[in-house]
């Protein structure tokens, strides 16, 4: 089945440590995206990338750290530089020309302790 | 900064009534997205409007775009209780730009 699959469903960060969460898909999109929702609050954009080993920082991409050297996997990490990394993330890909959908993860849950 | 703005924030109906969210948006699009989420899940592609359409449908949705006064219109007719859930807007920009921006969101709860 094609999609795009987030892994894991939760995660737990000590403070202090790095943390990197997954997402593959195997719809052959070119682009990816990672967001990042806090309770009752909208999408806030982390990074984008249009194509392999290329990628643009969103709105609020200060802690986090992206890479994209496969067009299948587009892996977040999010960095001890990030205050308040308690949220819930996730991703999503789409083709690219602006007029398509785009396909979103089940998300990742990480909860700092 | 978030590019589209959802209106009302939250909204409480009964089965079988209509409801209607809008979306602000600020910048000059390519085309308007709207979704849909149910709680703790991922985001659900419901139609996708482009700058220069007026008017769409699927189903029992009915978007409207007035790129003049820089807003969509989200009508769900006829509801049930299983379009309890949040929706929202989301906008790419004119300028050849994949950045997909969301708004902030609204939730409607559909009462048996």
């Amino acid at each position: 089945d094609g999609g795009i699959t987030q892994s894991p469903k939760y995660l737990f960060r000590k403070e202090g440590q790095n943390v990197t969460l997954s997402c593959e898909q195997n719809l052959n999109h070119d682009a990816m995206y990672w967001y990042r929702q806090d309770p009752g609050q909208g999408l806030r954009l982390i990074y984008y990338s249009q194509i392999v080993n290329d990628f643009q920082k969103g709105d609020i991409a200060e802690g986090y750290s992206v890479s994209r050297e496969k067009k299948e996997s587009f892996p977040l990490t999010v960095t001890s530089a990030q205050k308040n990394p308690t949220a819930f993330y996730l991703c999503a890909s789409s083709l690219i020309g602006g007029g398509t959908e785009a396909f979103f993860g089940q998300g990742t849950r990480l909860t700092v302790v | 900064s978030q590019q589209g703005e959802e209106d009302p924030q939250a909204l409480s109906i009964q089965e079988g009534e209509n409801a209607t969210m809008n979306c602000s948006y600020k910048t000059s699009i390519n085309n308007l997205q709207w979704y849909r989420q149910n709680s703790g899940r991922g985001l659900v592609h419901l139609i996708l409007i482009r700058s220069n359409e007026r008017e769409k449908h699927s189903g029992r949705l009915r978007v409207t775009l007035d790129t003049s006064k820089k807003s969509s219109s989200l009508l769900i007719t006829a509801s049930r209780a299983a379009d309890t859930a949040s929706y929202f807007c989301a906008c790419r920009s004119q300028g050849g730009s994949e950045k997909l921006v969301f708004g902030k969101g609204m939730k409607l709860t559909v009462n048996p």
